[in-house]
């Protein structure tokens, strides 16, 4: 079974511009999560969404926004890119959303910002 | 003060040594716990979920303290292979899903 996948792996890009990042979770979960990692930090949330549907917000600009398909894989779209946006960008499936449901994350997008 | 927080380490000790971590956390209307293990340059992994009456995986114990807001973790006969950064969740009840990590501490276990 594949498990979660996100694209691209890597991305170089210049202040000001904007990225978008692209999850598919586990067959047949209906949630995504997104996270933002910072060398030496743990993963700070970005968006919960489920079923297309935003269930919950992190402390984050509105420079970043996010959706969901109707196929539940998603997209993490970042305006206005500044220096400090460099991080890892992990996207986390889960079955149904449920607080103690368990959370399976993707590789990760290393996006350099320079 | 940060919502969870963890002692950074990096925690050395020998193999075989039983290690333990705490995290606290600041909102007592945390529900859910978990920890995860991340090694370097990947993505975290779910290593065990946290429960009032605490429990227990093989070598490792999770446990919960409501009343003084911390969750534990306890590594017995620590491996070369434990050697990783472990990061503390804790999730707030309510509609809303809004996970908190903590900063994850750095076990190296050493021959």
């Amino acid at each position: 079974d594949a498990g979660v996948t996100q694209s691209p792996t890597h991305l170089i890009k210049t202040r000001g511009q904007h990225v978008t990042l692209r999850c598919s979770p586990i067959s047949g979960h209906k949630s995504v999560s997104w996270y933002q990692q910072v060398l030496g930090q743990g993963p700070q949330f970005i968006f919960q969404y489920y079923e297309k549907e935003e269930r919950g917000r992190g402390n984050f600009p509105d420079r970043f926004s996010a959706r969901q398909f109707p196929n539940y894989s998603s997209e993490l779209n970042v305006n206005a890119l500044l220096l400090g946006d460099s991080a890892l960008y992990l996207c986390a499936s889960i079955i149904a959303g449920h607080t103690t449901d368990t959370q399976y994350f993707g590789p990760g997008t290393r996006l350099t910002v320079l | 003060r940060k919502e969870v927080e963890q002692d950074p380490g990096p925690f050395n000790v020998p193999e075989g040594a039983t290690v333990a971590f705490n995290c606290t956390y600041s909102n007592s209307a945390s529900q859910s716990f978990f920890w995860y293990r991340q090694d370097c340059r990947k993505e975290p992994k779910l290593l065990m979920s946290v429960y009032s009456s605490g429990n227990e995986d093989g070598r490792f114990t999770a446990q919960l303290n409501r009343a003084s807001q911390y969750i534990s973790l306890l590594i017995r006969d620590s491996k070369l292979s434990d050697s990783a950064t472990y990061l503390c969740v804790a999730l707030l009840s309510g509609g809303s899903y809004i996970p908190t990590f903590g900063r994850g501490t750095s076990l190296i276990v050493h021959p």
